[in-house]
């Protein structure tokens, strides 16, 4: 089964520093990976997507880096903005879960002006 | 990717009641999915819909308090039966394309009291 933890749970910086968001996986058998945004009390809004056979992905300010053999994954925020407070989850696909997404507790973060 | 237009965005229930959940796709897929994420808690699979047949449920979750229909390729709904206030969470549904992932709904905010 796979089991995906987040660290840190919480992060809370000043506006304009920049930002590493550190996802582990068990299962590295997997077919991508998926980092989301969520807003308190919204849905999920999908942020990037990196295929298993890709190092990394980049949009914007966010870049995310695949190591599927050692089952990590990381987001990368640069400049951070008060906008960018929300709660990050990386969800990987595949491996022992059969195609089913397996989220993380998610870490939370907190940009102040 | 996907748009998925879900409601209602939240509501506010009695205890014993039912509340019907529902998930309108832009195109058509094969397969709709639906969460739950309890408070402080990250997403947990209720169920995957797919359209003419049963819906799968997960370890956990059964059909007679979580009935699902999938009439068609672009729609979907949720029902939670006879609720009780451990009911209270966010639902989402969510579909899946190769190429962009997993897009979900905004999300329906169910509160019992």
């Amino acid at each position: 089964k796979q089991e995906v933890t987040q660290i840190p749970a919480a992060l809370s910086v000043p506006e304009g520093e920049n930002l590493v968001l550190n996802c582990s996986f068990t299962d590295s058998a997997i077919y991508n990976l998926q980092w989301f945004r969520q807003d308190p009390g919204k849905g999920l809004t999908s942020l990037l997507l990196i295929q298993s056979s890709q190092r990394e992905q980049t949009s914007g300010r966010l870049n995310a880096s695949l190591d599927k053999s050692s089952g990590r994954s990381t987001l990368y925020i640069a400049a951070s903005q008060p906008g960018d407070s929300a709660t990050y989850l990386c969800a990987p696909l595949g491996g022992t879960s059969y195609g089913k997404l397996t989220f993380g507790q998610g870490t939370i973060l907190t940009v102040h002006p | 990717s996907a748009v998925i237009s879900q409601k209602p965005s939240r509501d506010i229930c009695q205890r014993g009641t039912s509340l019907t959940i529902q998930c309108q796709v832009d195109s058509q897929v094969t397969m709709m999915f639906w969460y739950r994420q309890q408070p402080g808690q990250s997403l947990t699979l209720i169920a995957t819909a797919n359209q003419g047949s049963e819906a799968t449920y997960e370890s956990g979750f059964v059909i007679d308090k979580f009935p699902i229909s999938r009439p068609n390729l672009t729609f979907s709904t949720l029902t939670v039966s006879n609720m009780s206030p451990e009911d209270s969470s966010i639902y989402l549904c969510s579909v899946r394309r190769d190429r962009y992932g997993y897009t979900f709904g905004s999300g329906t905010r169910l509160t019992v009291v």
